[in-house]
């Protein structure tokens, strides 16, 4: 079952535009995280987010984290070439059948950045 | 300091067989956890272990089985092969469940 739901699935813009990827979830988490992910490596951790409505940020990368701890957003100002990757969020403390490290991954978002 | 590593890079099986995934921590890591990463979707939690413990365990069959050792690295390993076990196989440590650092993966096909 999955319990963390992104979207959008793809998405394909241009340099110098903005962008938001949702995670969506009805589970509370007692964390979530976002990752970037590139063919061939394995996920590396971008920012956690921790109290319900926490809003973090990371150059041109800003992550929201939902009032009620059951979704999050990352936006993108200005998308640069570099910025193409799969991008997950992850909750930690949800029901993913495991233990208390068990991370909950979404599907991802597929993040093409044209030049 | 090397990060997580994880052999082999790359297998190719055929139904049925038996397969062994290794996993090397980071240095001084003692937890490491197992993902079933499938093309197209998000990493699936498989185990975590924890001071050679099992702390935690994902909606997998018992094909699927995995072990830590004394120096903490770690072994999955899954028997009976399925078509749908073909995957990329994640490896991450951690220090007591904190952030977790994963590694390159195992990509595995089942032919």
């Amino acid at each position: 079952t999955q319990l963390l739901e992104q979207s959008p699935q793809f998405l394909s813009i241009q340099e110098g535009e903005n962008l938001t990827v949702y995670c969506n979830s009805s589970s509370v988490f007692s964390s979530l995280q976002w990752y970037r992910q590139e063919p061939g490596e394995g996920p590396v951790l971008l920012v956690t987010v921790v109290t319900g409505g926490e809003v973090k940020k990371l150059k041109r990368l800003t992550f929201q984290f939902g009032d009620a701890r059951k979704d999050s957003s990352l936006h993108i100002t200005a998308a640069q070439p570099g910025d193409t990757g799969l991008y997950l969020c992850a909750g930690a403390g949800g029901n993913s059948g495991g233990g208390a490290d068990g991370l909950t991954f979404g599907k991802g978002t597929h993040l093409i950045i044209q030049p | 300091d090397a990060g997580v590593t994880q052999s082999p890079t790359h297998l190719i099986k055929t139904r049925g067989q038996h397969v062994t995934l290794r996993c090397s921590p980071i240095s001084g890591h003692k937890s490491v956890s197992w993902y079933q990463q499938v093309l197209g979707q998000g990493p699936q939690f498989i185990f975590q272990y924890y001071e050679k413990e099992e702390r935690g365990r994902g909606n997998f069959p018992d094909r699927f089985s995995a072990r830590q050792f004394p120096n903490y690295s770690s072994e999955l390993n899954v028997n009976a092969l399925l078509l749908g076990d073909s995957a990329l196989y994640l490896c991450a440590s951690s220090l007591a469940g904190l952030r977790q650092y994963f590694g390159p993966g195992t990509r595995l096909t089942v032919l």
